[in-house]
């Protein structure tokens, strides 16, 4: 099976710059996406195709990609930015559908 | 607005079945792929199923093989997890989720199942 591995926690303070990682061998050749889950929500698209930020989110989420990690950087994060995480992509073969294991963000 | 609503959920014994439904709105529903992925209760996100546009052609993550079936009826903009022999490690928020270009670009609130004597 194939496996996205990311840091269980990442804190930060106010005004910081918080970065996620995920690594997975198929990521220079597969996109990475990018889900945040406040508690208690279901979860939100953050990030897709490596470094896309969709309408309506705001421009301190961005994301990027260099061999087998890829990154989501937030920069300047607010407190409202505290929720999980999750990194998503697929195998080579594109067989495997698989999340990261999640990384809980705190700011304070 | 692009609305997915799941139902369904609920108590179920061990080896039991249970049919979850998705109903969408606000989208050419026909014209998306569309999954299914579940949160264990404290845990991350997996992958669960997916099914193309037409429904010709459906994955299943391995743990599932051969005990859930997706299904779609496009003319009722509607998905379905049947769910069989469930067991305890099934009990999760199962959300519905659009998948086209983008994996998982909108998904439902998710509905519980628990699996329990």
């Amino acid at each position: 099976s194939y496996e996205l591995t990311q840091p269980p926690s990442v804190s930060v303070s106010p005004g910081q710059t918080a970065r996620i990682t995920c690594s997975g061998d198929a990521l220079p050749k597969k996109y990475a996406y990018w889900y945040q889950q406040k508690s208690g929500q279901a979860p939100v698209l953050v990030i897709y195709e490596d470094t896309k930020r969709p309408s309506g989110i705001p421009e301190r989420f961005s994301g990027s990609s260099s061999g087998t990690m890829a990154t989501l950087t937030i920069s300047g994060a607010q407190v409202e930015d505290e929720a999980d995480y999750y990194c998503y992509s697929t195998d080579s073969s594109s067989s495997h559908r698989v999340f990261g294991g999640g990384t809980k963000l705190t700011v304070v | 607005e692009v609305q997915l609503v799941e139902s369904g959920g609920g108590l179920v014994q061990p080896g039991g079945s249970l049919r979850l439904s998705c109903a969408a709105s606000g989208f050419t529903f026909s014209r998306y792929s569309m999954s299914w992925v579940r949160q264990a209760p404290g845990n991350g996100l997996e992958w669960v199923a997916n099914i193309i546009q037409d429904g010709s052609d459906k994955y299943y993550v391995d743990s599932v093989k051969g005990r859930f079936t997706i299904s779609r009826d496009n003319a009722k903009n509607s998905l379905y997890l049947q769910m069989y022999s469930l067991r305890a490690e099934d009990t999760a928020v199962y959300y519905c989720a659009r998948t086209k270009d983008i994996p998982f670009d909108y998904w439902g609130r998710g509905t519980l199942v628990t699996v329990s004597s």
